[in-house]
């Protein structure tokens, strides 16, 4: 049963507009979410992350939003640049304490930006 | 700051042979995880260990196994060799917990003939 799903395998936005790519988990025990960029050939690298207490977390280009209530997380790049073009993971913690913990992940949407 | 190293890049190996791949982190980092990336299954966690003990580990047979050296570098193995063990293996690095800002490795790219 997959937890975290991201739905869209593959995404093209413009240059300079929106992409917000989906995700959305089944356990509500998560208690953080974190998104990864991956390059062909290249390892991924982590983005950003939110903590199941807050609904919003900003950085720069990037801003996620979590909404609890429908479990769901969005990742907003804002504009979006060809150099952005990638598969981007979503990623669910539950933490135990003293370091404990579970992480899955989403399958990856391919985000293509056209020039 | 050297990056997350990973070797061999590449490697082909046959159905029950075993295999191990190493990790050195960069340095500073205690917490080394390793995953495995298919395109069927996407990216999964294995384990991670923090001061050379495995601290964590995800659903994968018990023919997945690692280990933690003093200096921190991991090394994981995988015995009796599957086909379905054919994946990317990456490994990351962070300073002490994994949502410290993770730092992934190019990965090892397993093929299981």
């Amino acid at each position: 049963d997959q937890q975290v799903k991201q739905n869209s395998p593959s995404l093209s936005v413009q240059e300079g507009r929106i992409s917000i790519l989906n995700c959305d988990y089944t356990n509500s025990m998560f208690d953080y979410f974190l998104w990864y960029k991956k390059y062909p050939a290249e390892g991924p690298t982590f983005l950003i992350s939110i903590s199941s207490i807050k609904d919003k977390n900003e950085d720069g280009r990037f801003t996620v939003f979590l909404n609890k209530s429908a479990k769901h997380l969005s990742l907003h790049i804002v504009p979006s640049q060809p150099g952005d073009s990638a598969v981007y993971f979503c990623a669910a913690m539950t933490y135990s304490g003293a370091g404990s913990y579970q992480l899955t992940f989403g399958k990856g949407t391919k985000l293509s930006v056209i020039p | 700051k050297a990056g997350v190293t990973q070797t061999p890049r590449y490697l082909i190996k046959t159905r029950g042979q075993q295999v191990t791949l190493s990790c050195s982190p960069i340095s500073g980092h205690r917490s080394v995880s390793w995953y495995q990336q298919t395109p069927g299954q996407g990216l999964q966690f294995l384990f991670e260990y923090f001061s050379e003990t495995q601290r964590n580990k995800g659903n994968f047979p018990g023919r997945f196994s690692g280990r933690q050296f003093s200096n921190s570098r991991s090394e994981m193995n995988v015995s009796t060799l599957e086909l379905g063990d054919s994946a990317l293996y990456l490994c990351a690095s962070s300073f002490r917990t994994p949502w410290d800002t993770q730092y992934f490795g190019p990965g090892t790219r397993l093929t299981v003939l």
